[in-house]
């Protein structure tokens, strides 16, 4: 069965450092693995995917995850936080078993970003 | 182009009503799933959508809960004699195709029942 384990509910960072949100997954299948940010009262949003090519992944607005299978983590990392970053952000893994991309989500990490 | 669109935004209504959610997905994806977001229970899979037929409903919580969609594009998700515990942000997501694409998701509904 695949699940996702977020590391940590809430971070708090101040504006200009960076930022680590860790992601632990468990997965029957070659995974793939997506971060997701929800803004206040806004929609989910794709940051970034992994699926099986490069182990660093770039995702929009600067973040980053790297997949390491050994460790089987797929943190997510920016060097310098701004305060548009504050949000929601999710850790994603695709069950594949019904033959469809099937997204099991994370609890979810609350991101803080202060002056 | 437009993103998925849901409506209403939000809904409150009485314990023991019928509700119905609309989900209006991107033109031309023929994957249309359904989440529901609640504090207790994080963001779960409810129903999964290949044209009209849905091949998955293993995550309706109850008989209560239903889901159609007609000619491959809008959806419509019914509670039937809410509960309390229904009480949630249900979130829409359509995809172009179903493996492996990124799914869109929308703004949510927030279901609030009295």
């Amino acid at each position: 069965a695949q699940s996702v384990t977020q590391l940590d509910s809430h971070v708090s960072v101040s504006e200009g450092t960076p930022v680590l949100l860790r992601c632990n997954y468990s997965s029957s299948y070659s995974p793939s693995l997506f971060w997701y940010v929800q803004h206040p009262n806004k929609g989910l949003q794709l940051l970034l995917k992994y699926t099986s090519a490069a182990t660093l992944v770039k995702g929009i607005n600067g973040f980053e995850a790297e997949f390491k299978k050994s460790e089987t983590s797929f943190h997510l990392t920016k060097p310098s936080a701004h305060m548009s970053d504050a949000a929601e952000y999710f850790c994603v893994v695709s069950d594949p078993s019904g033959g469809y991309n099937k997204l099991i989500f994370g609890a979810g990490t609350r991101l803080a970003v202060h002056p | 182009g437009a993103g998925v669109s849901q409506s209403p935004s939000n809904k409150v209504t009485e314990k023991g009503k019928d509700v119905e959610l609309r989900c209006d997905p991107i033109s031309g994806h023929t994957a249309l799933y359904w989440y529901r977001q609640s504090l207790g229970q994080g963001l779960e899979f409810l129903i999964y959508f290949q044209g009209n037929s849905a091949p998955d409903k293993s995550g309706l919580p109850s008989d209560r809960f239903s889901a159609e969609r007609t000619g491959g594009s809008v959806s419509t998700l019914t509670i039937q004699r809410t509960q309390q515990e229904d009480s949630a942000v249900y979130l829409c997501a359509s995809s172009f195709g179903a493996s492996g694409n990124e799914q869109f998701f929308g703004p949510g509904t927030r279901l609030t029942v009295l």
